[in-house]
């Protein structure tokens, strides 16, 4: 079946540096989500990406499917101790209209 | 955006019991689906719940494990039967309200403890 992989696990860093998440398919999507979920809470979409080598912006993150539909990517710029929580790529398959999760990473950000 | 309920949020439960989780969404879906979510790990689809049939179930669940109804539009149960302690985890009700798009709204969960 379709599996979604994500990297890294986690992530540390300080206050103000970047973040990137890397989200990769071992089949290709229709399109792909991103959620954030915060510590103790549910996932929350973030965006979709349906394009072959689409990039979309939300103040300071960015987000971009690979031209092949198999992979993605969430850049933060600037991290703030706002950012964190665990971020989950999910890819969807739309003739089976679900979404399959990756295995999320969980950012950190020291003040 | 979207409205939903789960309950119980928490609960404690013996080995070998049943415990069944609501799911009530402020207005009609089109899917919801059931997802289970182990501490610190990822969404596990368990199953899409159909409205006035069975419930689609994904590899590794069945129904005689986690029976599912969906009533109407609006409403579904999952059911964790005769749990053990590899039960315990977050359980969450999903809907998405396009099926085109698949953007999933998530319920606050449901934290299931087996003793």
């Amino acid at each position: 079946g379709q599996q979604v992989m994500q990297i890294p696990q986690y992530q540390h860093v300080q206050e103000g540096e970047d973040f990137t998440t890397y989200c990769n398919s071992s089949t290709t999507l229709s399109n792909i989500q991103w959620y954030k979920q915060r510590p103790g809470g549910h996932p929350v979409f973030l965006i979709q990406l349906v394009k072959s080598g689409e990039v979309k912006k939300q103040k300071r993150l960015t987000f971009q499917f690979g031209e092949a539909k198999k992979n993605s990517s969430l850049h933060i710029t600037a991290t703030q101790t706002t950012d964190v929580g665990t971020y989950f790529c999910a890819g969807v398959n739309t003739n089976a209209g679900k979404s399959t999760f990756g295995d999320g990473t969980t950012l950190t950000v020291k003040p | 955006s979207a409205v939903i309920s789960q309950k119980p949020s928490r609960d404690i439960c013996q080995r070998g019991t049943s415990l069944t989780i609501q799911c009530q969404v402020d207005s009609q879906v089109t899917m919801m689906f059931w997802y289970r979510q182990q501490p610190g790990q990822s969404l596990t689809l368990i199953a899409t719940a159909n409205q006035g049939s069975e419930a689609t179930y994904e590899s590794g669940f069945v129904i005689d494990k986690f029976p599912i109804s969906r009533p109407n539009l609006t409403f579904s149960t999952l059911t964790v039967s005769n749990m053990s302690p590899e039960d315990s985890s977050i359980y969450l009700c999903s809907v998405s309200r396009d099926p085109n798009t698949g953007e999933l709204f998530f319920g606050e969960g449901s934290r299931l403890t087996v003793l």
